[in-house]
């Protein structure tokens, strides 16, 4: 089975400032990553994913997350933060075989200030 | 292209009662997932269906719980004798493939308030 950890339950940043969202991740598998954004009263909405190639992946707003294999982490950059960033951050794994079932961590609610 | 159509958005039921909550996938999907959001939690997996067939139910509690996709109509969560501790956001999402690797599409949920 797979888990994923946001140690960050809280990130609140100033606007145009940068931030890093942390994920780490346990598998005994081989993994694919995702990061799914829920704005308030919404459902979740995919933001980028990490399937195989290049560990660095792109959203099209500006963010981005690495894979870093020996450190299982996953963590989710992005250089300059606008207001409307402001939402709840999930990490999420599945596994490469088997079902395609998500496992989510418990978010990380990034508040930007303006 | 309508996305995953979750009904109703909010759910009052009194303790004891039925909760039926309701979730048809994007056009062309046929894999189904329900997760369950706690207050102040994560997305927890409950169920992953394919049309008339339970793939995965670890997720479901062993009781009141149960789920189906029948081939035609939409995916039902089902919800027996309602708890407070049943009130809860509850997502569905879908998928057009089975396998790891393929995003999944969410609905907007189906807030249960159990009163």
């Amino acid at each position: 089975a797979q888990s994923v950890t946001q140690l960050d339950s809280q990130v609140p940043v100033f606007e145009e400032a940068p931030v890093e969202l942390r994920c780490n991740y346990s598998s005994s598998v081989s993994v694919y990553l995702f990061w799914y954004v829920q704005y308030p009263n919404q459902g979740l909405q995919l933001l980028l994913k990490y399937l195989s190639g290049s560990t660095l992946v792109e959203s099209i707003n500006g963010f981005e997350a690495e894979f870093n294999k020996s450190q299982t982490s996953f963590h989710l950059r992005k250089p300059s933060v606008h207001i409307s960033d402001t939402a709840e951050y999930f990490c999420a794994v599945s596994g490469q075989t088997g079902a395609n079932n998500l496992f989510f961590g418990t978010g990380t609610r990034l508040t930007v200030i303006p | 292209n309508a996305g995953v159509m979750q009904n109703p958005r909010h759910l009052v039921r009194r303790r004891g009662q039925e909760a039926r909550l309701r979730c048809s996938p994007m056009k062309g999907h046929s894999h189904v997932y329900w997760y369950r959001q706690l207050p102040e939690e994560g997305l927890k997996f409950m169920v992953y269906l394919q049309k008339e067939n339970i793939i995965d139910e670890s997720g479901m509690p062993k009781e009141r719980f149960s789920a189906e996709f029948p081939k035609e109509g939409p995916s039902i969560l089902r919800i027996q004798q309602v708890v407070r501790g049943d009130s809860a956001a509850y997502f569905c999402a879908s998928s057009p493939q089975g396998q790891g690797g393929s995003p999944l599409h969410f609905g907007n949920g189906t807030r249960l308030t159990v009163t």
